[in-house]
Parts: C-alpha cells; sequence; structure tokens
C-alpha cells in the first residue's frame, strides 16, 4: 500500500521560504509517476500547486510558479516543496500526492500537514 | 485554463438521489475526476476521467460529462456520504479544482 507523508515545518515567518517534504513507503519514486502538492487555505477548497517526475520534470499551477520549487531526491524516496516569499494567505493544510503517468487524478495523498505564516 | 464552478451546497433524504454539478468557463472541460472529503481527512478519489470508479468506491457513485458540464450523481444516499466533493479538470498537464461543494444528508 502506497503511503505519503508531509514532514516540516508548522509556522513560517512573512518573506521566508516554506520547505515541506514527503516521504512515499510502498512504491518507488522512480517510475512513470508524478509527485505533487496540493494545499487547502483554512475553510476553503483545495488549490493545485504543481507536481514533479522522477526524472524532475516539473508543472506547476500559473498563479505560484514564480515562487515555487520542487525536487526529488531518488536515493531517499521523497520530494520536496519549497514556496518562497510567502505571506498569510500561504497559510494552509498541504497535502503531497502521487499522479500516475498518462492520468488526470490524484490516486493517493498525504494526511496533510498545516503550515501557518506569522510572524 | 478552464475555472470550475460548483454549487456551494446540496441536501437531499436518505435514499434519495443527489447530483453535482461542474461547469467550465471556457472551453472543454477536459478530463474531470471527483473528490470526496469528509471533514478533517484527505481528499479521496471517487470518480476519474469522467466516468470511471476506482476499484472499492460503491457503484451509487457515477460521473457524466455534457458539453462543458461534468456531473457526479450519488445513488442511495446514506449518512457516510455526508462530505465536501470537488471537482477537478486535467488538461494539458495543469490542474484546477472546482470550489467545492458540499453534501448534506438530511
Amino acid at each position: 500500500q502506497v503511503q505519503l507523508q508531509e514532514s516540516g515545518p508548522g509556522l513560517v515567518k512573512p518573506s521566508d521560504t516554506l520547505s515541506l517534504t514527503c516521504a512515499v513507503s510502498g512504491d518507488s519514486i522512480s517510475g512513470d509517476n508524478w509527485w505533487g502538492w496540493i494545499r487547502q487555505s483554512p475553510g476553503k477548497g483545495l488549490e493545485w500547486i504543481g507536481y514533479i517526475s522522477s526524472r524532475g520534470i516539473t508543472h506547476y499551477n500559473p498563479s505560484l510558479e514564480s515562487r515555487v520549487t520542487m525536487s526529488v531526491d531518488t536515493s531517499k524516496n521523497q520530494f520536496s516543496l519549497k514556496l518562497s516569499s510567502v505571506t498569510a494567505v500561504d497559510t494552509a493544510v498541504y497535502f503531497c500526492t502521487k499522479k500516475r503517468g498518462g492520468v488526470g487524478h490524484f490516486d493517493y495523498w498525504g494526511q496533510g500537514i498545516l503550515v501557518t505564516v506569522s510572524s | 485554463q478552464s475555472a470550475l464552478t460548483q454549487p456551494p451546497s446540496v441536501s437531499e433524504s436518505p435514499g434519495q438521489s443527489v447530483t453535482i454539478s461542474c461547469t467550465g468557463t471556457s472551453g472543454d472541460i477536459g478530463r474531470v475526476s471527483w473528490y470526496k472529503q469528509p471533514p478533517g481527512t484527505a481528499p479521496k478519489v471517487m470518480i476519474y476521467e469522467v466516468t470511471n470508479r476506482p476499484s472499492g468506491v460503491p457503484d451509487r457513485f457515477s460521473g457524466s460529462k455534457s458539453g462543458n458540464t461534468a456531473s457526479l450523481t450519488i445513488s442511495g444516499l446514506q449518512a457516510e456520504d455526508a462530505a465536501d466533493y470537488y471537482c477537478s479538470s486535467y488538461t494539458d498537464s495543469y490542474v484546477v479544482f472546482g470550489g467545492g461543494t458540499k453534501l448534506t444528508v438530511l
């Protein structure tokens, strides 16, 4: 069974960079899969941030693209998200996800991690 | 990339059927999936590629599409179906979510 687990600071200061990691178990991060991030502001809907292939090919939400960097570490079977210059509007639960190549849906999700942007 | 519009809320009695719509604002709505999210949990895919059900999803859940509007229908409503439901569209490697619909089972 594939399991995804987010980790990282729960509190980030305004203007700093938010950094999260997603550990993958039950599956290899290599292969024809895409590993992504989706966030949900408190009481709000889902917002796609982007995803990355095991080869490092990325697709980002155009509205966040200038601040987002994703990376993959195949040796640790994990992938990461960095979001720069954060403000209070970036406060959200961040979910890491898996999408198989060639499909348009996310079939595995982490439990989510709440990141609050505050001084 | 088309934005997706869903009704904020729907409600129906147990045993009845309910349909949640998802309308794209421009062009083809693309490859649609539907997610169920009970409070405090991660979303779970219920329908993908418009009409397909993942293994383990009851056949009470069905999807369809007509023009730029996709629909999720839940028949034989049960109390456990109460949740937020999100549609999602995948086009040209980009993903967009609808605003979500809160389903209340009366």
